[in-house]
């Protein structure tokens, strides 16, 4: 079956660095998303990866590995702002978006 | 008005009602999707609309009834829905059915009594 795993809650400090990991299985792989959401709000788009690496994009950069299933997201800088859930979905063969259920990020002053 | 819009934001209905959502997407995509979101748990796909024709309906029970009378406009009719209906309902749109980047909705939170 498909299936995306990632931590269901963290906790970070004001002003520090967290890294929020994911990983899939996927019927084929075509790459993978990372969405913000704010409690009460729409996920919004923060990153898309198909290609192995880190692409950085401000104070969030997004990792991905093809060959161990694997991707994270970086935010550095941390912001009290920054609280919300965070979405990791994988694009499958069908070009289908398979979600995570989030991890929810608590940001502590 | 800014890309995809949900109406109502709240909705309580009873077991026995009937009731519409509505979705309007001002961004010129040719997809647009139904998920249901509940607490902890991934996203469930329930419908995609492809220029306008239904191409994905994930065995979503038939009190669950979609319409998308064109690519802006969506809807979600509901009827005799049961407790376990209660969830937040979001909409998506995406400039293909190859979901790449998905702008969603602000949700409608609806809780069935």
């Amino acid at each position: 079956g498909q299936n995306i795993d990632q931590p269901t809650e963290m906790t970070a400090t004001e002003g520090a660095i967290v890294q929020i990991n994911c990983t899939y299985q996927t019927s084929g792989f075509n790459g993978l998303f990372w969405y913000q959401q704010h409690a009460g709000e729409a996920p919004t788009f923060l990153s898309y990866n198909v290609l192995d690496g880190l692409e950085e994009k401000g104070r969030f950069s997004s990792f991905l590995s093809r060959s161990k299933g694997y991707s994270y997201l970086l935010l550095k800088e941390l912001q009290m702002k920054d609280s919300a859930s965070y979405l990791c979905a994988a694009l499958d063969s069908n070009y289908q978006l398979i979600w995570g259920a989030g991890t929810k990020l608590i940001i502590k002053p | 008005e800014t890309g995809v819009t949900q109406t109502p934001r709240h909705l309580v209905m009873g077991m026995t009602n009937k009731k519409s959502l509505k979705c309007e997407q001002h961004l010129g995509h040719n997809a647009m999707y139904w998920y249901k979101q509940s607490a902890k748990k991934p996203l469930e796909l329930m419908f995609v609309y492809s220029l306008e024709e239904r191409v994905e309906n994930n065995s979503v029970p038939s009190r669950f009834s979609p319409e998308c009378p064109n690519s802006s406009h969506l809807f979600l009719h509901l009827h005799t829905l049961q407790p376990e209906d209660s969830a937040l309902y979001l909409c998506a749109s995406s400039q293909s059915n190859e979901a790449y980047e998905q702008y969603f909705g602000p949700g409608t939170r609806l809780t069935v009594t």
